[in-house]
């Protein structure tokens, strides 16, 4: 049975560029969180994801955004990136938008020069 | 705002020591707690509490809640190198979670 996945494993982008970041969540579970985990610190919520639609949303700017498929899939978009972007991004997956219980991927390494 | 506190920030010690992680919280709508290890880069579920005074056990982890005072600790008994890794906190609200800094553990031979 396969956990959750992200894709890419690394990623290196220049200020102003944008980035498509790809998770697919572990068999089952049909609710997608992202959460972006600045180095020294804990995982920030970004948003979550459920039946195709964003369902709750954490202090982030519009430059975030996401998309769910209907196969449960998700992508995390961020446009004008910024230093401060530089981050791991977590995307995590629930059996639904309530259970507490949220396995993560090994999360995309994003760095912006 | 709702917040998660762990302390300490970084802690070092050697194999066979005891450890206790602390975490406390201020957070609206409180449904659980949960503690999960990071050593490289995946957060991997540990335990997760929801009922005060009950601990959780397993092997030589364990962790208890205290929803009157708002804080969980995690205890780590006879510790080994394999032990170091950070240990995040976090409090589940109505549907997402709420992270702590996280403790940063590491076990010298």
């Amino acid at each position: 049975d396969a956990g959750v996945t992200q894709s890419p494993t690394h990623l290196i982008k220049t200020r102003g560029q944008q980035v498509t970041l790809r998770c697919s969540p572990k068999s089952g579970h049909d609710t997608v969180s992202w959460y972006q985990q600045a180095l020294g610190q804990g995982p920030q919520f970004i948003f979550q994801y459920y039946e195709e639609e964003e369902r709750q949303r954490g202090n982030f700017p519009d430059r975030f955004s996401g998309h769910q498929f209907p196969n449960y899939s998700s992508e995390l978009n961020v446009n004008a990136l910024l230093l401060g972007d530089s981050a791991l991004y977590l995307c995590a997956s629930s059996f639904d938008r309530l259970d507490y219980e949220q396995y993560f991927g090994p999360g995309t390494r994003l760095t912006v020069t | 705002e709702d917040k998660v506190v762990q302390s300490p920030l970084s802690l070092v010690v050697h194999e066979g020591d005891t450890v206790t992680l602390n975490c406390s919280y201020e957070v609206t709508n409180f449904r659980s707690l949960l503690w999960y290890k990071q050593e490289k880069k995946a957060p991997t579920f540990l335990f997760m509490l929801t009922s005060s005074g009950i601990e959780k056990k397993s092997g030589r982890l364990s962790s208890i809640l205290d929803k009157k005072e708002l804080f969980s600790i995690l205890n780590i008994t006879a510790t080994q190198t394999g032990d170091s890794a950070i240990y995040l906190c976090a409090v589940f609200n109505t549907d997402k979670l709420i992270f702590g800094t996280g403790t940063r553990l590491q076990v010298f031979p």
